[in-house]
């Protein structure tokens, strides 16, 4: 069972666009929401996290929005660049283990 | 230092074959994890191991078998290769933090079943 739904599952944004993703997720007992990055050829790195009693969270051009109620989160890139053109996905993290949604592959075109 | 290291970083099996995807880390880090991903899809969990000699599994484990001797290999062993495994598999650690900041991947391993 996905526990975690992640949509686009690919998009295409202009350089200096908005990029914005979405993810539900189904159990109300994580801990933690984690997005990874990941380039082709690569293992997913982490980027940005948020705790579940946060609304919202900004590193730089990246910015975590969190609705509780509405078990949803979601992850905006700003002013996009080539340079962020890769496979993103939204996790939930529960004792130590990640629950990974499906991932979306985001090109950024100069 | 190396972080997570993963070889094979490719191979093809054939239908039936065995093999060890062999996965260390330099992190001292108690977790250990198996994930695999399929084109498209998001990473699965396989097995996880919280120490040395605990492991349980994850979300997809039939078909596979882990151990763990040691805190720095977690070595993962596919019995009887089938085409459903043709996937990428990532080895990952972490001190097991509840925010998943402390999660390290591989590179992965690139398998494909004939």
């Amino acid at each position: 069972q996905q526990q975690v739904k992640q949509s686009p599952q690919s998009l295409i944004v202009q350089k200096g666009g908005i990029s914005i993703i979405n993810c539900a997720y189904e159990n109300t007992a994580f801990d933690y929401f984690p997005w990874y990055q990941q380039f082709p050829g690569k293992g997913p790195a982490l980027l940005i996290a948020i705790r579940p009693d946060v609304s919202e969270k900004k590193e730089g051009r990246f910015t975590i929005s969190f609705n509780k109620s509405a078990k949803q989160f979601s992850l905006h890139i700003m002013d996009s660049q080539p340079g962020d053109s890769a496979t993103y996905f939204c996790a939930a993290i529960k004792n130590g283990k990640l629950t990974f949604g499906g991932g979306t592959r985001v090109l950024v075109k100069p | 230092n190396a972080g997570v290291t993963q070889t094979p970083k490719f191979r093809i099996l054939k239908i039936g074959q065995s093999m060890t995807l062999q996965c260390t880390q330099d992190m001292n880090h108690n977790y250990m994890y198996w994930y695999r991903q399929d084109p498209g899809m998001g990473l699965k969990l396989i097995y996880y191991s919280v120490g040395a000699g605990i492991t349980d599994k994850g979300e997809v484990p039939n078909g596979y078998n882990v151990s763990r001797s040691t805190t720095e290999d977690f070595p993962l062993r596919l019995e009887l290769a089938a085409p459903s495994q043709t996937s990428v598999y990532f080895c990952a650690s972490s001190y097991g933090d509840a925010w998943g900041v402390g999660y390290t991947f591989g590179s992965g391993t690139r398998l494909t079943v004939v």
